[in-house]
């Protein structure tokens, strides 16, 4: 079956650093999307992005997010200065079509982020 | 705003009924979804409702939909305990999934 494969499980980084969070997104997917959880609270949207271009974005990614499709299979997250407020377990999604109907969102297993 | 409110727990004996419970605040949500989420793993998709439907029945999974309340509830019947995980209400907003905290359900023998 496919399915969103997410590396690394677990990283851990000191604040002030840059981390790149990798996601592989099912293959004949065409939206692509992050959130992330803070321990304790709700999954929280980030970004989604279409035809290689972020189609909406949340409050939460600011100028330090910015994601990217650079080969054609993965979709990464970038957080250029990690702050520890960033700890959080971020969710990688992908969907045939956009949430309408009912278009299913497959999300990969997490990549848990904690900044020391 | 939107916005999806969850209990954090919830605990049951193997073999009785869970219910999870689900408040949203965004009326114009055409489907509203559950995933769950096993340790390690990813949030899978469960079952969704249409907000023109006020039940769901799949198997064990029974979804009640009180539009008027704008409560949502998940029953699993005869919980096992492979059932133990989390379990995420989510509304659609513009383009994207408003999920709860998630609420975590553990079944003890």
């Amino acid at each position: 079956e496919p399915e969103v494969t997410q590396t690394p499980s677990h990283q851990v980084t000191q604040m002030g650093q840059e981390v790149i969070l990798r996601c592989v997104p099912i293959s004949n997917h065409l939206y692509f999307y992050w959130y992330r959880q803070i321990l304790g609270q709700k999954v929280e949207f980030l970004v989604s992005f279409y035809n290689n271009e972020i189609s909406e974005k949340s409050e939460i990614f600011d100028d330090q997010f910015s994601v990217e499709r650079p080969d054609g299979s993965n979709f990464t997250l970038k957080i250029r200065s990690t702050k520890l407020e960033d700890s959080a377990m971020y969710f990688c999604a992908s969907s045939e079509a956009a949430f309408v109907a009912d278009t299913e969102a497959f999300f990969g297993q997490g990549t848990r982020l904690t900044v020391v | 705003g939107e916005d999806v409110e969850q209990s954090l727990f919830l605990s049951v004996r193997e073999g009785d009924s869970s219910v999870i419970n689900c408040t949203y605040t965004d009326s114009s949500s055409t489907y509203l979804y559950w995933y769950k989420q096993e340790p390690g793993a990813g949030l899978q998709l469960l079952t969704y409702i249409f907000s023109n439907m006020d039940m769901k029945q799949d198997q064990r999974l029974t979804v009640l939909l009180n539009k008027k309340d704008k409560h949502l509830s998940l029953r699993i019947a005869d919980t096992q305990t492979g059932d133990s995980a989390i379990y995420f209400c989510a509304e659609i907003g513009t383009d994207k999934l408003i999920f709860g905290t998630g609420t975590r359900l553990q079944v003890f023998p």
